[in-house]
């Protein structure tokens, strides 16, 4: 039972334009929304985050937005850059932020 | 401020051996989590530890599986036997708890033969 989805495993951008990442989820338990990073043979590393009494979270580059009643949440990279070309997963959170469950990934490609 | 470390980073073995991961979180970080991701899919939690005791092992196969927090600090994660389904990567996370952010080591590579 996936219950957090990335319907999307791969997704390519052009330098300078916006990434849009999506994910969607079913348990309506979850309360906290988490975006990490992951480099080739590195451990995921934390983005971004955002709780489910807000519906938009930014940070510089990266913004987070969550619709609930939809139980979407999506992530933007404006603008993309080349370094940004990671896997990008999705997990999601009870109350207590802690037992973290994660979508499948996307792979993003920025090209220069 | 260093990270989490984990050792080995690669591991071979055949089908029936057994073998050990091991992780050092980050200095004062409370809560250690060991994770199995699978190629093609996300991190899944194995197991959770706030200081030295077990808070979820619900996703642990128990039968082959076992993980120890001694002292609080450094972890570690057994397989034994190991089958084919369990190469993977496994991840080792700590934070400071109460939900805090997670910092996650650079996984050690698990290839079952």
């Amino acid at each position: 039972d996936q219950q957090v989805k990335q319907n999307s495993p791969s997704l390519s951008v052009q330098e300078g334009r916006i990434s849009i990442l999506n994910c969607d989820y079913t348990n309506s338990m979850f309360d906290y929304f988490l975006w990490y990073k992951k480099y080739p043979a590195e451990g995921p590393t934390f983005l971004i985050s955002i709780s489910s009494i807000k519906d938009k979270n930014e940070d510089g580059r990266f913004t987070v937005f969550l619709n609930k009643s939809a139980k979407h949440l999506s992530l933007h990279i404006v603008p993309s850059q080349p370094g940004d070309s990671a896997v990008y997963f999705c997990a999601a959170s009870g109350s207590s932020g802690d037992k973290l469950t994660f979508g499948t990934g996307t792979r993003l490609a920025v090209r220069p | 401020e260093a990270g989490v470390a984990q050792s080995p980073r690669y591991k071979i073995i055949e089908k029936r051996q057994s073998v050990a991961f091991w992780c050092n979180p980050i200095s004062g970080h409370a809560t250690l989590y060991w994770y199995q991701q699978i190629l093609g899919q996300g991190p899944k939690l194995l197991i959770q530890f706030q200081n030295n005791g077990v808070v979820d092992d619900s996703q642990l196969p128990k039968d082959r599986f076992s993980a120890e927090r001694l002292k609080g600090v450094d972890s570690t994660l057994k397989i034994q036997p190991a089958k084919l389904e369990d190469s993977a990567v496994y991840l080792c996370a700590s934070s400071l708890g109460g939900g805090g952010e997670q910092y996650f080591g650079p996984g050690t590579r698990l290839t079952v033969t």
